[in-house]
């Protein structure tokens, strides 16, 4: 069956890494993205992953994907406080247009 | 032009009424999807559009309708909701269908009395 999970909750001092986990259950994943929701605004697609890769890099953005473990993970380098939001990761399988999404981690960043 | 845009942004209806929602994307993407979200959930799929074409119904209730007039346009009727379907309401495209990112709107902010 499809099911993602996440933690809920994430608190970080402005200017240390963030680290986002995710981990996902079916093996037939073929990408998996990340997604970034600020209150009452719709969601941003901040990057994605294939599944035949392990590391993606974006600007402050590093994607890691570990396959065996099914597990997932975004750090954020130089957390600030305009990256307060809710972190949602996501999965889809080739040929389907449906998106499996986690529950969302909530991002906190305080001075 | 690079994103999705929704209207209205905001929207009171009684469970009497009969409304529209409204998405509209001039990236040339060729799927277009529909998602509910209630507070503190992630998104929910409702229906998923293919070159035009009703693809994906998850099992939604006949009071709500889509209908996608050409590959740009994606609507939503709504007729005698509840008030348990007040939800921010997001429309996504992709370039195709399959496992292509889908880029969302910024939502509907349905309430219904």
């Amino acid at each position: 069956g499809e099911d993602v999970e996440q933690s809920l909750f994430l608190s970080v001092r402005e200017g240390d890494s963030s680290v986002i986990n995710c981990t996902y259950t079916d093996s037939s994943s073929t990408y998996l993205y990340w997604y970034k929701q600020e209150p009452g605004a719709g969601l941003q697609l901040l990057t994605y992953i294939f599944s035949n890769m392990d590391m993606k890099q974006d600007q402050r953005l590093t994607v890691l994907l570990n396959k065996k473990d099914k597990h997932l993970s975004l750090r954020i380098a130089d957390t600030q406080t305009g990256d307060s939001a809710i972190y949602f990761c996501a999965e889809s399988m080739d040929g389907y247009n449906k998106l499996i999404f986690g529950a969302g981690t909530r991002l906190a960043v305080h001075p | 032009d690079t994103e999705v845009t929704q209207t209205p942004k905001h929207l009171v209806m009684g469970m009497t009424n009969k409304k529209s929602l409204k998405c509209e994307q001039h990236m040339g993407h060729r799927a277009m999807y529909w998602y509910k979200q209630k507070a503190k959930k992630p998104p929910e799929l409702m229906f998923v559009y293919s070159y035009e074409k009703l693809s994906i119904n998850e099992s939604v209730p006949s009071r709500f309708s889509p209908e996608c007039p050409n590959s740009s346009l994606l609507n939503l009727h709504l007729h005698a909701l509840q008030p348990e379907d007040s939800a921010l309401y997001l429309c996504a495209s992709s370039p195709r269908t399959g496992a292509d990112e889908q880029f969302f709107g910024p939502g509907t902010r349905l309430t219904v009395l």
